[in-house]
């Protein structure tokens, strides 16, 4: 199984700031790699797909970078609604689409 | 719209069977894999399996031995049976939407349901 692995667990930050979430995979997965944000009580919700492309309807603040085994999400400025929980996940090796542990972005 | 919605029971007593379904409205049923994943309280998510729309599944490893999928589609639902539960199957479990395309996310989830092991 292709292990996920990220970056920090958990991260304080202020509205405005620009942050960063980093995801390591075990091997290469070229740029199959997702990004979900998820709220306390609520499903994950896509925001970005194929490491960099932006799901329809997420803000453009939200961008992915990467390729191989190292991929980066960033918000460039962070809004109150952007304090959640941030999971990666690798969609190479079929069938099992694995996940990140999550990090949880908190409000400084 | 496409929407995913979770059905059962929330409470299951320990070695009895867990079962959920997961009802599929506003899109084409055909095409996808549609997916359980499951999330322990307060931890990460877990994928659990899927099924396509010929009945055609893949399960986790670790689940494979206890779990069964099946699919209805002409109501669009498909379930999910797990035998033999534990404190360790608590979980809230999610039904989700993946493309038949290799590589693609899970685009839509249902809101997800809490299931409590106990006696």
């Amino acid at each position: 199984d292709i292990q996920m692995t990220q970056s920090p667990s958990s991260l304080s930050a202020s509205v405005g700031d620009r942050v960063t979430i980093t995801c390591r995979a075990s091997q290469s997965i070229s740029n199959y790699l997702n990004w979900y944000q998820q709220n306390p009580g609520k499903a994950p919700n896509l925001l970005i797909y194929a490491a960099s492309s932006l799901q329809s309807g997420v803000p453009s603040r939200f961008s992915g970078s990467g390729s191989g085994t190292d991929f980066t999400l960033t918000i460039s400025s962070l809004q109150p609604e952007d304090f959640a929980t941030y999971y990666c996940q690798q969609s190479s090796s079929t069938p099992m689409y694995t996940f990140g542990q999550g990090t949880k972005l908190e409000i400084k | 719209q496409v929407q995913l919605q979770e059905s059962g029971p929330g409470l299951v007593k320990p070695s009895e069977t867990l079962s959920l379904t997961c009802s599929v409205s506003g899109g084409s049923f055909s095409g996808y894999y549609w997916t359980w994943i499951r999330q322990p309280p307060g931890k990460g998510l877990e994928w659990i399996g899927y099924i396509d729309y010929s009945g055609n599944t893949n399960y986790n490893p670790s689940l494979k031995s206890r779990l069964t999928m099946s699919v209805d589609t002409s109501k669009n639902q498909f379930s999910l049976r797990l035998r033999s539960v534990t404190a360790a199957d608590t979980a809230v479990y999610f039904c989700a939407r993946r493309s038949g395309v290799a590589g693609l996310p899970f685009d839509y989830w249902g809101q997800g349901t809490l299931v409590t092991v106990s006696s």
